[in-house]
């Protein structure tokens, strides 16, 4: 069975701009959860969708958006991009809704705005 | 406000001995904890978890540990591999379970 994939592997933007990630979970999958990872917050957790619904949140501005498409697939959005926008993001899938759920993580999006 | 501490940023441990990995939380509503493991330029794998009705989790060579009186976790790998050498993240959710909060990771070093 094939991982979660998430595109683009690398984007460089410039500040003000805005930008489109994608995770395809894994077949079966209904739960997407995103997260952002940093050298200095570590890893946090962005939200969590379920069935095209945004399930939890974490404590990101509203510049972060997502959305979960009827195929399970989701996107984030970060508008008005910020220098320290620049991170790791990373996507997770599980079978179902739920943070206790085992996740399985993509290999990451590397967003570096300058 | 670092609710979920990883005070050892890296551990080196000789192959074949055990690694100790700790993990200390301040929030009181956490009830359930992770262990993940991340490589390089890979998403984390998801290793254990233990829920706060117990104290032992155990799979094969990783059993973790809560100290709930101290609000303190630990992974231990028996034996360490040299494999084994990657990021650990511990991570905790409340009952509510609606916000994953991680810790910023202990580098484990396996050496021959």
């Amino acid at each position: 069975k094939a991982g979660v994939t998430q595109t683009p592997r690398y984007l460089i933007k410039t500040r003000g701009q805005q930008v489109t990630l994608s995770c395809s979970p894994i077949s079966g999958h209904r739960s997407v959860s995103w997260y952002q990872q940093t050298p200095g917050q570590g890893l946090q957790f962005l939200f969590e969708y379920f069935s095209e619904t945004q399930r939890n949140k974490g404590n990101f501005p509203g510049r972060f958006s997502g959305r979960q498409f009827s195929n399970s697939r989701s996107e984030m959005n970060v508008s008005t991009l910020e220098l320290g926008d620049s991170a790791l993001y990373l996507c997770a899938s599980s079978l179902t809704m739920g943070l206790k759920e085992t996740q399985y993580f993509g290999p990451g999006t590397r967003l570096l705005v300058l | 406000d670092q609710q979920v501490k990883q005070n050892s940023p890296s551990l080196s441990v000789q192959e074949g001995r055990i690694s100790i990995l700790n993990c200390d939380y301040t929030n009181s509503m956490f009830d359930y904890f992770l262990w993940y493991k991340k490589y390089p330029a890979e998403g984390p794998t998801f290793l254990i978890s233990i829920s706060s009705i117990k104290d032992k989790n155990e799979d094969g060579r990783f059993t973790v540990f809560l100290n709930k009186s101290a609000k303190h976790l630990s992974l231990h790998i028996v034996p360490s591999q040299p494999g084994d050498s990657a990021v650990y993240f511990c991570a905790a959710l409340t009952g509510t379970a609606s916000k994953l909060t991680f810790g910023t990771g202990t580098r484990l070093q396996v050496t021959l």
